[in-house]
């Protein structure tokens, strides 16, 4: 079946070091990924999107690049910040019928 | 906009007892509704699709007599857990999709309900 391999956390970093969580994935058909971010005390909240093999979802500063060669979708930023710490999800689909497979999740934490 | 709440966000209840979650759309009407359920440090795993107006549509190993998932109005969506057991303690958390919109991301979280039996 599908399935969602996310870097096991939870990531501690300093205010502007560069992030990296990897995420893999296993699919029968031709997926979309995305990247969801849940702060604390709210819902998930898509970050990103990409649909097709190369595209290059961005959002906030964070990137991440649907590689269909390596079956990978990591999430980067730059320069973190305070504000960033959450638990981040990643996740595919392979129909637009809603049904979603998500990663277990990683939490950051980002440290003045 | 697009926001989506759940009550309550925190209950305790006995073991043999049921226990009723609430997820409102509070700003746009939601012909779909999914309920999902998170272990600690796993992933978010759906339990059912609930279309206004007709019956739930259960994934495969969840319960449906266990989990009754009543979606009667545009804004409503209600998950209830019957004669709850300590193993059915778990952070249950609902989304939303409005109408017309039938992509995968198109749906909004609400913020969980943690759901403890004793």
């Amino acid at each position: 079946g599908d399935s969602v391999t996310q870097m096991e956390g939870p990531v501690t970093l300093s205010e502007e070091a560069f992030l990296t969580i990897n995420c893999t994935y296993t699919a029968t058909g031709y997926p979309s990924l995305f990247w969801y971010v849940q702060y604390p005390g709210e819902g998930l909240q898509l970050l990103l999107k990409a649909t097709k093999a190369d595209d290059k979802g961005s959002n906030k500063g964070f990137e991440a690049t649907y590689r269909k060669e390596t079956t990978s979708f990591h999430l980067e930023k730059g320069s973190v910040q305070v504000s960033d710490s959450a638990v981040y999800f990643c996740a595919l689909s392979i129909t637009n019928a809603g049904k979603s497979t998500f990663g277990d999740g990683t939490t950051l934490t980002v440290k003045p | 906009g697009a926001v989506v709440s759940q009550h309550p966000s925190w209950v305790i209840c006995k073991s043999g007892t049921s226990v009723k979650i609430e997820c409102r759309s509070l700003d746009f009407q939601a012909t779909t509704m999914f309920w999902y359920r998170q272990f600690p440090k796993q992933s978010l795993m759906l339990m059912a699709t609930s279309n206004e107006g007709s019956k739930a549509t259960y994934e495969q190993g969840v319960e449906k007599d266990k989990f009754l998932i009543n979606h009667a109005s545009l804004t409503l969506s209600t998950l209830t857990v019957t004669s709850a057991h300590p193993e059915d303690s778990s952070f249950y958390i609902c989304s939303a999709r409005p109408p017309g919109q039938t992509k995968a991301y198109e749906q909004y979280f609400g913020p969980g309900t943690r759901l403890t039996v004793t």
